[in-house]
């Protein structure tokens, strides 16, 4: 059953440009949305996250997009830097749960 | 201010053999969070744990596996009797509370391979 679906599994931009990793998702009691990052060797990392009420949330070079009707978020990274390289992935979240729903990922490669 | 720690980080087992993978989460949390990763996969929530209490279990195989957070020491995931479908990289979380917007910080993995 896959509830998150990141249908691409690999993305290669320009450092400098912007980078823009997608996300559907099937479950509509999904309310809070976060993406985290993995690098190799190491866990996720939080990066950003937003809230069913929400439609953009930013914070500094990262901005996440969510589009509940159709069931659409979106990170972007801009500009994109090298160390941005690593595996993002969508982790939506019930009301009140604790379980975090992992998509399969995107790598990132982020050219210099 | 360590963040969450796990050991080992690698472990090799032969088929039928016991796995024991430990997680010491964040100092002031006390909530533990185990998830498995199976090759080309995403995490897959396995199981939720308090201080000497199992409060979800629910992504937990019936057979083979425990977890348990003792009043002192590390949370432990035990597997039993290991097959080669076990492997895979195993993921500590913890968090100083549960809930909708709490974040979970995740510890470096064990990687569990069976031989």
């Amino acid at each position: 059953d896959q509830q998150v679906k990141q249908n691409s599994p690999s993305l290669s931009v320009q450092e400098g440009r912007i980078s823009i990793l997608n996300c559907d998702y099937t479950n509509s009691m999904f309310d809070y949305f976060l993406w985290y990052k993995k690098y190799p060797a190491e866990g996720p990392t939080f990066l950003i996250s937003i809230s069913s009420i929400k439609d953009k949330n930013e914070d500094g070079r990262f901005t996440v997009f969510l589009n509940k009707s159709a069931k659409h978020l979106s990170l972007h990274i801009v500009p994109s830097q090298p160390g941005d390289s690593a595996v993002y992935f969508c982790v939506p979240r019930g009301a009140g749960s604790y379980q975090l729903t992992f998509g399969k990922g995107t790598k990132l490669s982020v050219i210099p | 201010n360590a963040g969450v720690m796990q050991n080992p980080r690698h472990l090799v087992r032969r088929r039928g053999q016991e796995a024991r993978l430990r997680c010491s989460p964040m100092k002031g949390h006390s909530h533990v969070y185990w998830y498995r990763q199976l090759p080309e996969e995403g995490l897959k929530f396995m199981v939720y744990l308090q201080k000497e209490n199992i409060i979800d279990e629910s992504g937990m195989p019936k057979e083979r596996f425990s977890a348990e957070f003792p009043k002192e020491g590390p949370s432990i995931l035990r597997i039993q009797q290991v097959v080669r479908g076990d492997s895979a990289a195993y993921f500590c979380a913890s968090s100083p509370q549960p809930g909708a917007e709490e974040t979970q910080y995740f510890g470096p993995g064990t990687r569990l391979l069976v031989l």
